[in-house]
């Protein structure tokens, strides 16, 4: 079963353009949610992540915004840059990281 | 220098074949962890291993058994290959599986395709 809800599969945006990518869970025991970033032929590596008790979390031209009542979180990617097209995946974990679970993917691309 | 490594980088195979994929990390950490990602890119985790406790998910198949020499390694053994087994097997690892917030390390996956 799938724990954490990811959307859109797909995203396409010009340079210069916002990318926003949601997630939604439902175990509300989730106290992690870091967000991934896979370019192809590669693994993935962490990009940026955030706890619960905080509600938006910046670094740099990305930001993770998060809202507990709804149990949703969002990568906005500010300024977005051919060199960020790559596949996103959000995540969660509880307590000792056993319920790691990634979100399905979303394949962004930027265009030039 | 690779953090973690994995080899080989491609693996194509017979059905019913037994295969090991191998795992090395250099960044000293506790715990390492195999995942499985499919061909939509569906991410899922297989195990979880530190040098006392092997986690597993209770999804994957007996098949597959994570072998552990030392704090170092961690290689993966699948028995009795089958078709549905064809994906990318992604090792990582990271300081402490009891710390949900330390960042998990992935190597660069391997290829796996069974015939």
């Amino acid at each position: 079963q799938q724990q954490v809800k990811q959307s859109p599969q797909s995203l396409i945006v010009q340079k210069g353009g916002i990318s926003i990518i949601n997630c939604a869970y439902e175990n509300t025991a989730f106290d992690y949610f870091p967000w991934y970033q896979q370019f192809p032929g590669k693994g993935p590596a962490l990009l940026i992540a955030i706890r619960p008790d905080v509600s938006e979390k910046k670094e740099g031209r990305f930001t993770i915004s998060f809202n507990k009542s709804a149990k949703q979180f969002s990568l906005h990617i500010m300024d977005s840059q051919p060199g960020d097209s790559a596949t996103y995946f959000c995540a969660a974990s509880v307590n000792y990281g056993q319920n790691f679970v990634f979100g399905p993917g979303t394949r962004l691309s930027v265009l030039p | 220098d690779t953090a973690v490594s994995q080899t080989p980088k491609y693996l194509v195979t017979q059905m019913g074949n037994d295969k090991s994929i191998k795992c090395e990390q250099n960044l000293g950490h506790d715990t390492m962890y195999w995942y499985k990602q499919d061909s939509k890119k569906f991410l899922k985790i297989m195990f979880s291993y530190n040098n006392k406790e092997l986690i597993i998910n209770e999804t994957v198949p007996n098949r597959f058994s994570p072998k552990s020499p030392d704090k170092a390694h961690l290689n993966l053994h699948i028995n009795s290959l089958e078709l549905g087994d064809s994906a990318v097997y992604f090792c990582a690892s990271s300081q402490d599986r009891r710390n949900p917030y330390n960042e998990q390390f992935f190597g660069p996956g391997t290829r796996l395709t069974v015939l």
